[in-house]
């Protein structure tokens, strides 16, 4: 089945402790992003890449790092989480192509920071 | 910088009524425009998307969206909603040529159903 699949579903942690979050598909997509989702705030970019070793900033990257040294996994680094992380992150991904049906989302990963 | 307006935060309707969330976008560009549905603890699924041609789109759940191009505008129609339509709707454009990985979102529209 084609999918994106996020680990874990659920994260506590606390405050400086070193997290990833681990993002991966099966779809040979070059385009993979990163999202979180806040209330009253929609989803916003994080990271995006375009293809391996090709990263960009989106929106809010401050506190975060990705990398792409696989076209399929895309993880997602806390160096050092603080609560203003608490969120629900969304990684997707997409092919390039100009006309492809969009990004594919994964099932999410709600990170509570304490 | 590009944004997504979408203009309504909450919509609240009765099964059987009509439905049309806004959604403009600031971009003067060539843009692609997607809906995306989020039900309740799910992820997002796309309801459909407008890249070029017709500028009115069908998508899946008898959802459909027009494309105004001097009014920047991509809203999403429904002539009669359902309870199981209870949802938050998400507006996104992805601008063609250069970053083509930056999808940006509104903010969503929580769509509630009465039965």
């Amino acid at each position: 089945e084609a999918q994106v699949t996020q680990n874990p579903r659920y994260l506590i942690t606390v405050t400086g402790k070193k997290l990833t979050v681990t993002c991966s598909q099966n779809m040979n997509h070059e385009y993979m992003s990163w999202y979180r989702q806040d209330p009253g705030l929609g989803l916003r970019q994080i990271y995006y890449s375009m293809n391996v070793e090709v990263t960009d900033k989106g929106d809010v990257p401050e506190g975060y790092k990705v990398s792409r040294k696989e076209k399929r996994n895309f993880p997602l680094i806390l160096e050092s989480p603080s609560p203003n992380q608490t969120s629900l992150y969304f990684c997707a991904s997409r092919k390039r192509d100009r006309e492809s049906h969009g990004y594919t989302f994964g099932s999410g990963t709600r990170l509570t920071v304490v | 910088a590009q944004s997504v307006s979408q203009h309504n935060h909450h919509v609240i309707l009765s099964e059987a009524a009509s439905l049309e969330l806004g959604c403009n976008y600031s971009y003067g560009g060539t843009v692609n425009l997607f809906w995306y549905v989020q039900y309740p603890g799910q992820h997002l699924q796309l309801l459909l998307k407008y890249f070029s041609g017709d500028p009115l789109v069908k998508g899946i759940k008898g959802f459909e969206a027009e494309f105004i191009k001097s009014k920047f505008s991509f809203n999403l129609r429904k002539p009669s909603v359902q309870w199981s339509d209870t949802a938050e709707y998400f507006c996104a454009v992805n601008r063609y040529g250069g970053s083509q990985g930056n999808l940006i979102f509104g903010k969503g529209t929580k769509l509630s159903v009465k039965p």
